[in-house]
């Protein structure tokens, strides 16, 4: 299994408290992203890297920021968090998307609840 | 932009029957397709994938799945299938130059005795 660790793995806060989660990675892999999952929607991007302190949006990015200082962790920050961003976010890393060999390797999930 | 479409939903299998599950991308050139599956309460798992040659691909648990371009499908399929096989399964295109992939909403396998 990819060397992938998210913490916290459960969380509960309330509206409008910042919330920061964390990707470890062992890998050594260049690319990281931060997906949400949510009944209906299957996983939808928020932020991903692709290099240190190189990042990108995702198409549901608003409300979300992440920060990428050394190549083995992501972490993505809810500023202020809303009951719309209760949700499964999973972490994921790629040694070279977009070439012949690249594939996800996804880490097990944060379940946040904001209420 | 890539788009992936899993049309169904939910699916009920009895156990040790036959199971396609349907996925249709948007892409206008060729994709590199995936599918992944993820048992409740875990992170996903990859299956098989294709990025080019053979279009039918072997993957783990007995798996295999079919690229069709003329149909713009790759559907998954397995022989026979086990209670374990009950999950969620993801398909999600990417490309080459892409830094990420799409997926599909997924669909839930369950399995009947």
């Amino acid at each position: 299994d990819a060397g992938i660790t998210q913490s916290p793995r459960h969380k509960v806060t309330e509206t409008g408290t910042p919330v920061t989660l964390r990707c470890h990675q062992t890998e050594n892999h260049r690319y990281m992203y931060w997906y949400r999952q949510d009944p209906g929607h299957g996983l939808r991007l928020i932020h991903y890297s692709y290099g240190v302190k190189d990042t990108d949006k995702g198409e549901v990015s608003d409300g979300y920021s992440v920060s990428r200082s050394k190549t083995e962790d992501f972490l993505l920050t809810l500023e202020s968090a809303t009951s719309s961003q209760t949700s499964v976010y999973f972490c994921a890393i790629s040694e070279s998307m977009g070439r012949n060999t690249g594939e996800l390797f996804f880490g097990e999930g944060s379940r946040l609840t904001v209420l | 932009a890539q788009s992936v479409t899993q049309p169904d939903i939910h699916i009920t299998v009895s156990e040790g029957a036959s199971l396609e599950l349907r996925c249709n991308y948007s892409y206008g050139a060729t994709p590199y397709l995936f599918w992944y599956v993820q048992s409740p309460g875990q992170g996903l798992q990859l299956l098989l994938k294709y990025f080019s040659g053979d279009t039918l691909v072997q993957g783990i648990k007995g798996f295999e799945a079919e690229f069709k371009r003329s149909q713009s499908s790759f559907n998954l399929r397995k022989p026979s299938v086990h209670w374990s096989d009950a999950a969620e399964y993801f398909c999600a295109v990417g490309a080459l130059g892409y830094s990420t992939l799409t997926f599909g909403k997924g669909t839930m396998l369950l399995v009947s005795p």
